[in-house]
């Protein structure tokens, strides 16, 4: 089976800044990534797909890049309503997600 | 609008078996496929298994021995069924509209299942 592995687990950053998150799988997983954003008490939502394609309605400080086996999710610039739990997932094979990176305001 | 609800119990027996029913409006069962995703409370979701859109099923390995998707598509319905629960089952249980370019794009609310005696 594919392992995830997400890094950091918890990442505290400025209003405005620039924020990388990190995902890298076990094996080959050619472009097959995705992003999902959750916040408290909601279910994920679909951020990124294919390692870099943007999903519809979502802002585009969003943007992801990445094949094989390492992966990035950038935000351009970081707003309040960023708060949450990130979660990457490969659907090369099957679906597995990564454990999240918690994203908090400094 | 693409909508999705998932509808059971909120609490289940250990070893018992748990029944969930996903309710889905604004697309297809034939043309888009739908998974069902559990999150235990503060750690990551898991992809449990899978109803194509053909009819077909697909499994996560860890679980298949236990677990069966099913569908009516008459009533746009698809079932979730797994049994022997233990109280690490206990977690969020969501369906997802699937498709393998586009995974698990649409999320239904979630539907919280305790595993408790």
């Amino acid at each position: 089976d594919i392992q995830m592995t997400q890094s950091p687990s918890f990442l505290s950053a400025s209003v405005g800044d620039r924020v990388t998150l990190s995902c890298k799988a076990s094996q080959n997983i050619n472009k097959y990534l995705a992003w999902y954003q959750q916040k408290l008490g909601e279910a994920p939502k679909l951020l990124i797909y294919n390692a870099n394609s943007l999903q519809t309605g979502i802002p585009s400080r969003f943007s992801g890049s990445g094949s094989g086996t390492d992966f990035t999710l950038t935000i351009s610039s970081l707003q309040p309503e960023d708060v949450a739990t990130y979660f990457c997932l490969q659907h090369n094979s099957w679906l597995t997600f990564g454990s999240g990176t918690k994203l908090e305001i400094k | 609008q693409v909508q999705l609800k998932e509808s059971g119990p909120g609490l289940v027996q250990p070893s018992e078996t748990l029944s969930l029913t996903c309710t889905v409006s604004g697309f297809s069962l034939t043309s888009y496929s739908v998974s069902w995703v559990r999150q235990p409370s503060g750690k990551g979701p898991e992809w449990m298994g899978r109803m194509w859109y053909d009819g077909d099923t697909a499994y996560n390995s860890a679980l298949k021995s236990r677990l069966s998707i099913s569908r009516d598509t008459s009533k746009n319905q698809v079932f979730l069924k797994m049994n022997s629960l233990q109280t690490d089952d206990t977690g969020t249980y969501y369906c997802t509209r699937d498709r393998p370019t586009r995974p698990l794009a649409y999320w239904g609310q979630g539907t919280l299942v305790t595993v408790s005696s």
